[in-house]
Order: C-alpha cells, then sequence, then structure tokens
C-alpha cells in the first residue's frame, strides 16, 4: 500500500543532541512538509518541500534542519538549537491541487 | 497573518446526539478549506474538502461542512454522532493553489458517550 511513513515512533534524546527524525514516501508526490503538534495549539509547519534539493522555512523553523536528496525522503534534524523540542512531530506529502496525505507521526521526548 | 480559529476545544456528546464545530479563518484571499480527523492512536486523516462550487460539501462517515464566505466560516456538522467519532478534529485553510501553507486550528476533542 502506499503512504508515509515515519520512523521511530517514539524517540528520546538527550540535552544537547541532535536527532533526526524519518519521512518516507512511496506515493510519488513532489511535496513534503514537516508539522510540528502540540497540545492545544494544532499543527504548525516547521519546513516543507516542493521539489528535490529544494526547501523553504515554514512558521516555525528555528532550531531544525531538512534536506531533500531524494525524492520519496524528507528526513527533519532537530538540533540543540531547538529549545523545547518535545512535541509530536507530522510529516506530509501532497502532490498538484490534492490534499496533504500525513504518516503516523513520532512522538519526541527530552530526557 | 492567516489564522483558523476553532472555537470549542473539548466537546462533549451522547450518542445520536448532533454536532457542529466551528471553524473560522482570517484570509482576505480565496481559500481552499479542509477538515482531518485524528482518531485515538491513527494518523491525521481528511474529513472533507472545498475548493469551490457548492458551499455545502459532504465527506466521509456523514460529515458536512458548510462555507460561509460572508462569516469566514467553515463549520463542520453531523446529525447523529456515534462513539466511533471519538476523535480530534482540525480545520485547516491554504491559499487556493498553494499546498505549501496549511494553516491549522488548534483543534476540537470530541468524546461521544453511549
Amino acid at each position: 500500500d502506499g503512504g508515509i511513513t515515519q520512523s521511530p515512533k517514539y524517540l528520546f534524546r538527550k540535552e544537547g543532541q541532535n536527532v533526526t527524525l524519518s519521512c518516507e514516501q512511496n506515493l510519488n508526490h513532489d511535496a513534503m512538509y514537516w508539522y510540528r503538534q502540540d497540545p492545544g495549539q494544532g499543527l504548525r509547519l516547521i519546513y516543507y518541500s516542493q521539489i528535490v534539493n529544494d526547501f523553504q522555512k515554514g512558521d516555525i523553523a528555528e532550531g531544525y534542519s531538512v534536506s531533500r536528496e531524494k525524492k520519496e525522503s524528507f528526513p527533519l534534524t532537530v538540533t540543540s538549537a531547538q529549545k523545547n523540542p518535545t512535541a509530536f512531530y507530522l510529516c506530509a506529502s501532497s502532490i498538484g491541487g490534492e490534499p496533504q496525505h500525513f504518516g503516523d507521526g513520532t512522538r519526541l521526548s527530552i530526557l | 497573518a492567516q489564522s483558523v480559529s476553532q472555537h470549542n476545544h473539548h466537546v462533549i456528546l451522547s450518542e445520536a446526539a448532533s454536532l457542529e464545530l466551528g471553524c473560522n479563518y482570517s484570509y482576505g484571499g480565496t481559500v481552499n478549506l479542509f477538515w482531518y480527523v485524528q482518531y485515538p492512536g491513527q494518523h491525521l486523516q481528511l474529513l472533507l474538502k472545498y475548493f469551490s462550487g457548492d458551499p455545502l460539501v459532504k465527506g466521509i462517515k456523514g460529515f458536512e461542512a458548510e462555507f460561509i464566505k460572508s462569516k469566514f466560516s467553515f463549520n463542520l456538522r453531523k446529525p447523529s454522532v456515534q462513539w466511533s467519532d471519538t476523535a480530534e478534529y482540525f480545520c485547516a485553510v491554504t491559499p487556493s493553489g498553494g499546498y505549501n501553507k496549511l494553516i491549522f486550528g488548534a483543534g476540537t476533542r470530541l468524546a461521544v458517550h453511549p
């Protein structure tokens, strides 16, 4: 089945560490997105990419980095500069004018 | 700045009750509107969408939403809820033709009691 795979499902980070969240899609979608979900705040856009080797900052990009070397993959790195990284991270993809499809998410916690 | 406001953060209903979840957005241009649902332990799924045409749109599982342009609203309705509708519901908006800037509301947690 086509879809979006996010891994790992749960991730723990020590203070000062960078961690990378994986997002892979086999939907042949051009655009990919990363959102952060916090209780009572809905989803906020971190980064998005409309084509390979290109990406733009969303509303809360500080402390995060991404790469888009392949169409299928859009990994998100949460750097030590992100002061409040504990959250639920959602990856999404879309093509053309169609709505975004979402992965199951990764829950990141700080030890 | 564009924003989406969902009026109810928590809603508790009994089965067979009618549901209406409010959603208002602030954006001056033409928009596309969405309702997504997140069932416990599952990923976000599209319930319904409005791009243009008939302002009353029907989605999956008996949900519908009405776009009222003059009120900048896109309220979600269901005439009779079921226990399985227990979930979190998100309203989202994007400028027409631009899927790179989905703006989400804060979400509404719906609990349906048998």
